[in-house]
């Protein structure tokens, strides 16, 4: 089967650094996103790795380790706007339309 | 502003009235979405239109009727729907080939209410 799992809950105080795991299970890979949703908002997208290593993108950074069925988003220099909720997907390995989503993990920055 | 425009924001509905959900994207993607989100639940996909075919039926119930008339609009006509099927409703769009799922572009959801 096919499976993701995040932290259910974080929390880091503004300025720091933070990091989110993510673990899955699938039969097959192509490649795993990171995605922001805030409250009362729509997902937004963060980030898309298919090879393994870092990605950094400004403060947000995204780690895979395909051998390993693992990933994290890194997050440096914390501010408050980026307590929000991070869900982490793969493709369906048998259908690439469809996203396999984690719960997600829902981050509190506190000042 | 994601370029998905979703309405109504809010809706509140008893089980057997028809109501329809709208989605419009101006991105001018080929592939259109609709998710469900559920509190302590994942994303769960319902139904995928690729250039205006549906390609997906997440096993929905028939009381979720899709249509997409044009690449930039999606609806979803709710009819006899149960309590349970309260939850926010997520449009979202991509730019896809038929064998890869590219970037989501979501909109902001409608969130229903089942009374």
């Amino acid at each position: 089967g096919q499976n993701i799992d995040q932290p259910t809950e974080m929390t880091a105080t503004e300025g720091a650094i933070v990091q989110i795991n993510c673990t899955y299970q699938t039969s097959g890979f192509n490649g795993l996103f990171w995605y922001q949703q805030h409250a009362g908002e729509a997902p937004t997208f963060l980030s898309y790795n298919v090879l393994d290593g870092l990605e950094e993108k400004g403060r947000f950074s995204s780690f895979l380790s395909r051998s390993k069925g693992y990933s994290y988003l890194l997050l440096k220099e914390l501010q408050m706007k980026d307590s929000a909720s991070y869900l982490c997907a793969v493709p369906n390995a048998g259908n690439n339309r469809k996203l396999i989503w984690g719960l997600g993990t829902s981050l509190a920055v506190n000042p | 502003e994601t370029g998905v425009t979703q309405t109504p924001r809010h809706l509140v509905m008893g089980m057997t009235n028809k109501k329809s959900l709208k989605c419009e994207q101006h991105l001018g993607h080929n592939a259109m979405y609709w998710y469900k989100q559920s509190a302590k639940k994942p994303l769960e996909l319902m139904f995928v239109y690729s250039l205006e075919e549906r390609v997906e039926n997440n096993s929905v119930p028939s009381r979720f009727s899709p249509e997409c008339p044009n690449s930039s609009h999606l609806f979803l006509h709710l009819h006899t729907l149960q309590p349970e099927d309260s939850a926010l409703y997520l449009c979202a769009s991509s730019q896809g080939g038929t064998g890869g799922h590219g970037e989501l572009f979501f909109g902001e959801g409608s969130r229903l209410t089942v009374l």
